[in-house]
């Protein structure tokens, strides 16, 4: 069975400080990893994605992620926060169906 | 770029009615999901389909039905509309790796 842990419901950083949020994820077989933002009254856009290539993988807005088989995880960072960062983000797992995380919103102090 | 969309940005119900939410996809896409989603609780998976009449339970199909008669659309029904189910409802479609989502449905039923 395929799941994800999301850590962290809210995460608050200022802007210019390092965003981490939190994924890990258990499945029975090598899975396909994502992480999808959504901005307020929108639907859900890629940031990034693992399929088994290189395991630090970069995305969109200066994202990055780095799939630890031995850790199970997947966590997300960008060095340096922007206001225009503040969203819902989610963790998303596929290696039969599609399953996500319960969401991380990120807020971005001034 | 591949488009999904959805019939419905929003939509009020009366509790008992049938209700169908459309989804098409313009990208040829073998795959096909509906979410719902809730604060706190992510992304939750009602149906999916892998291919024209073919349709697999995901995680909350009760209450639910799906309709695929077409690769392009695959439509969400709902039986009894019930209060339980006042939700965002998500579309996606994708070609085997990551997905790609409509604008959401907000349904309030009452």
């Amino acid at each position: 069975a395929q799941s994800v842990t999301q850590l962290g419901s809210h995460v608050s950083v200022s802007e210019g400080a390092l965003v981490l949020l939190r994924c890990n994820y258990s499945s029975s077989v090598p899975p396909y990893l994502f992480w999808y933002v959504q901005y307020p009254n929108q639907g859900l856009q890629l940031l990034l994605k693992y399929t088994s290539a290189a395991t630090l993988v970069k995305g969109i807005n200066g994202f990055e992620a780095e799939f630890k088989k031995s850790e199970t995880s997947f966590h997300l960072t960008k060095p340096s926060a922007h206001m225009s960062d503040a969203a819902e983000y989610f963790c998303a797992v596929s290696s039969y169906k599609l399953i996500f995380g319960s969401g991380t919103r990120l807020l971005v102090r001034p | 770029d591949v488009k999904v969309t959805q019939s419905s940005r929003y939509l009020v119900k009366r509790t008992g009615e049938k209700v169908f939410l459309e989804c098409v996809q313009d990208m040829d896409h073998e795959n096909m999901f509906w979410y719902r989603q809730d604060p706190g609780l992510g992304l939750r998976l009602i149906y999916f389909s892998y291919d024209v009449k073919m349709k697999e339970k995901g995680d909350i199909p009760e209450g639910y039905s799906v309709s695929r008669e077409k690769k392009e659309r695959f439509s969400l029904i709902l039986e009894s509309a019930s209060t339980n189910q006042t939700s965002m409802y998500l579309c996606a479609s994708s070609p085997g790796t990551e997905a790609f989502f409509g604008q959401g449905t907000r349904l309030t039923v009452v």
